[in-house]
């Protein structure tokens, strides 16, 4: 265990479904970070929260909607995704303010699949 | 350029052998350096932090920096099985905003035969 929990751990759903992904972290950290991990592709960083603020966008589709309403727990809200979106989508958190040695902890992930 | 680059794999190599992962990376002004361990269907794990020249010791496994030629190695001695996974190394990259991020490469697949 990390300290990141993530749920649900499988999720299916339909193209017109809405759905959220949930991220908790019991480490005391003031970041957090959604990733998509497909197959054969390296980890893609989609959103960035510092103390509640988002800092990075990463060109993620509308249909992604991240939500960070404290610096202890983050969501993803998903509509109308695309089958091409099944993934495995990560949390992590880290402490900012180390000075570059910032470590990020992942949580267990969602396993995504879009009929 | 990938702004991390790991050969892909796999490298198979017999149980007791030495393992060797590189990892190369296209930004001078990284400071921080990861290694993550990701077994199949599993998040990645942090293994090992690197942050100064060097090689970094611990047990059966040492990480070797070199910042003039932007290389990051992982050696693991006398490989063991349970060491199969795939092996994630991640750079630091500071942003416009000030924030640090890490870039992942795409992970060595590492598979050690009994």
């Amino acid at each position: 265990e990390t300290g990141v929990t993530q749920t649900p751990r499988h999720l299916v759903m339909g193209m017109t479904n809405k759905k959220s992904l949930k991220c908790e972290q019991h480490l005391g950290h003031n970041a957090m970070y959604w990733y998509k991990q497909s197959a054969k592709k390296p980890l893609e960083l989609m959103f960035v929260y510092s103390l509640e603020e988002r800092v990075e966008n990463n060109s993620v589709p509308s249909r992604f909607s991240p939500e960070c309403p404290n610096s202890s727990h983050l969501f993803l809200h998903l509509h109308t995704l695309q089958p091409e979106d099944s993934a495995l989508y990560l949390c992590a958190s880290s402490q900012e303010g180390l000075g570059g040695q910032e470590t990020q902890y992942f949580g267990p992930g969602t396993r995504l699949l879009v009929l | 350029q990938k702004e991390v680059e790991q050969n892909s794999g796999p490298l198979s190599v017999p149980e007791g052998a030495i393992a060797s992962l590189n990892c190369t990376y296209s930004d001078r002004g990284s400071q921080s350096f990861f290694w993550y361990r990701q077994y199949s269907g599993k998040s990645p794990e942090l293994i090992m932090s690197i942050y100064s020249n060097g090689d970094k010791e611990d047990g059966r496994f040492t990480a070797q920096l070199n910042k003039a030629s932007q290389y990051v190695s992982r050696l693991i001695r006398d490989s063991q099985p349970s060491d199969s996974a795939t092996y994630l190394c991640a750079v630091n990259k500071r942003m416009n905003t000030g924030f640090q991020k890490l870039v992942f490469g795409t992970g060595t697949r590492l598979l050690v035969s009994p």
